[in-house]
C-alpha cells in the first residue's frame, strides 16, 4: 500500500499572503507526481505533472517543486486571492504499475 | 473540445440494487479511470481501462466492475449495493494512462438508502 500524505489538512490564509503546503510520497519507484485543484461543485483540474527530480513548475501565481530522492513536493501560492480557495490534491504514480495514488488533500480557504 | 461527461449526475438507489454509471472521455483519449470519493477519504482508485482492457485495479470488492467500449466510453457497475457505497464517483480520461494529466468529469453522486 502506497502512502501519499499531505499537510496541513486545512489552512486559512489572509488574502494577499503567500502560502505553501506539502505532499510526501514513497521515494522508491518514482514515476510522476501530479497536483490538482478541486473547487467546490467543480471537477478536479490539473495544475502540474512533474517527472524529474528537481523539477520546478509555474502557472501564474502557483508553483511547485519536486524532490524525488527524499519523497516530497511543495506547492506554493503567491499573493493568495479568494479564487484560490479550493482543495489541493497531489497524486503519486509509481514505476511498474503506473497507478495513481491520491493524498487526502489540503483544503485552502482565503480570507478576504 | 468537449470535456469528460458523466451520466447520470445524481442517483438514488436502495440496498441490494445494482447501478451502472457512464463516462464519455475526451475525444482521442484511450484511458479511462474511475475513482470513489467518500467524506474524509482521498480519491480511491477503482480501475483503469485502456483500449477496452482493464489495465489496473484498486482494492475494491468484486461487486465493482467496469468495461470500456471501442469508442473509449466506459461504464462502471456496482451490484448488490451497500450503504457504504454512497459516494461521489469520478471518472477521468487521459491520452495514455495514469502517468499523464487526468481530465475529470463532474462526477455521479450515488446515494444508497
Amino acid at each position: 500500500i502506497l502512502n501519499v500524505e499531505q499537510s496541513p489538512q486545512s489552512l486559512h490564509v489572509q488574502e494577499g499572503d503567500s502560502t505553501n503546503f506539502t505532499c510526501s510520497f514513497p521515494s522508491s519507484n518514482f514515476y510522476a507526481l501530479h497536483w490538482y485543484r478541486w473547487e467546490t461543485a467543480k471537477s478536479p483540474e490539473a495544475l502540474f505533472v512533474m517527472t524529474l527530480n528537481g523539477d520546478e513548475k509555474k502557472k501564474g501565481r502557483i508553483s511547485a517543486t519536486l524532490n524525488t530522492k527524499e519523497g516530497y513536493s511543495y506547492l506554493y501560492i503567491k499573493g493568495s486571492q479568494p479564487e484560490d480557495s479550493a482543495t489541493y490534491l497531489c497524486a503519486f504514480c509509481n514505476f511498474g504499475n503506473e497507478k495513481l495514488t491520491f493524498g487526502t488533500g489540503t483544503r485552502l480557504t482565503i480570507i478576504p | 473540445k468537449a470535456g469528460v461527461t458523466q451520466t447520470p449526475r445524481y442517483l438514488i438507489k436502495t440496498r441490494g440494487q445494482q447501478v451502472t454509471l457512464s463516462c464519455s472521455p475526451i475525444s482521442g483519449h484511450r484511458s479511462v479511470s474511475w475513482y470513489q470519493q467518500t467524506p474524509g477519504q482521498g480519491l480511491q482508485f477503482l480501475f483503469e481501462y485502456f483500449s477496452e482492457t482493464q489495465r489496473n485495479k484498486g482494492n475494491f470488492p468484486g461487486r465493482f466492475s467496469g468495461r470500456q467500449f471501442s469508442n473509449s466510453r466506459s461504464e462502471m457497475n456496482v451490484s448488490t449495493l451497500e450503504l457504504g457505497d454512497s459516494a461521489l464517483y469520478l471518472c477521468a480520461s487521459s491520452l495514455a494512462g495514469q502517468r499523464d494529466i487526468q481530465y475529470f468529469g463532474a462526477g455521479t453522486r450515488l446515494s444508497v438508502l
